[in-house]
């Protein structure tokens, strides 16, 4: 069974450019996560999906960050303008409906660099 | 979600048994407790989750005291492919609660040759 595919692994742009990351979770997992984790810390949760809605976006910058996912399979993660502070890795998760408490399974993430 | 406390770091050597205690106090009646590791480059990697007494698998056990404040995750006979972050999280069940995951820090374990 695929796991949670993200691309690019790698993305380096310079600081006021677009960027966006994709990801497609397993198949048959009905949550998406999408996590921002800085270096030497844990993941921090951006925002959360159920099917297509998005449940959780509490901790999403909205003026600069959006996220999709349009038919609630795979799902783009989008910063426009990215800032130098922006530089970190994102990561996306899935979990089924029925999964174990807190199981989460994630992908091997997006790291972005801004110049 | 109940916050969790572990250490920040942890040196090793391989074949030793390493133990990283987690804890936490407020961990509420239907909270599970549930292990990850993390490789440099990768994304977090589920390893063990248990509720009470004690959970083995291939990779871990995890020991728990019959209060449930606290945790303890168990590798046997490290290599340095254990080398790794391990984060203790507490979560209940539905994907509501599992998006609320507070990962913290987590623990640094060095396996040293």
């Amino acid at each position: 069974e695929a796991g949670v595919v993200q691309s690019p692994r790698y993305k380096i742009i310079e600081k006021k450019q677009p960027v966006a990351f994709w990801c497609n979770p397993i198949s048959g997992h009905n949550t998406l996560y999408w996590y921002l984790q800085n270096l030497g810390q844990g993941p921090e949760l951006l925002i959360r999906y159920e099917n297509e809605e998005a449940v959780d976006d509490s901790q999403l910058p909205k003026d600069r960050f959006s996220a999709e996912r349009l038919k609630g399979v795979d799902s783009t993660l989008k910063i426009q303008p990215a800032e130098l502070g922006d530089s970190a890795v994102y990561l996306c998760a899935s979990s089924p409906s029925y999964g174990r408490a807190g199981e989460l399974f994630f992908g091997e993430g997006s790291r972005l660099t801004v110049l | 979600l109940a916050k969790t406390t572990q250490p920040i770091s942890m040196d090793s050597y391989e074949g030793q048994e390493v133990n990283i205690t987690c804890s936490h106090n407020n961990i509420a009646t239907n909270d599970y407790i549930t292990w990850y590791q993390q490789f440099p480059s990768q994304g977090p990697r589920f390893i063990i989750q248990g509720y009470k007494t004690k959970v083995t698998n291939e990779v871990a056990s995890l020991f728990i005291p019959a209060d449930r404040k606290s945790s303890t995750l168990s590798l046997p006979r490290v290599s340095l492919s254990d080398t790794a972050v391990y984060y203790c999280l507490v979560a209940a069940e539905g994907s509501g609660n599992t998006g609320k995951l507070i990962f913290g820090q987590g623990t640094t374990l060095q396996v040293k040759p």
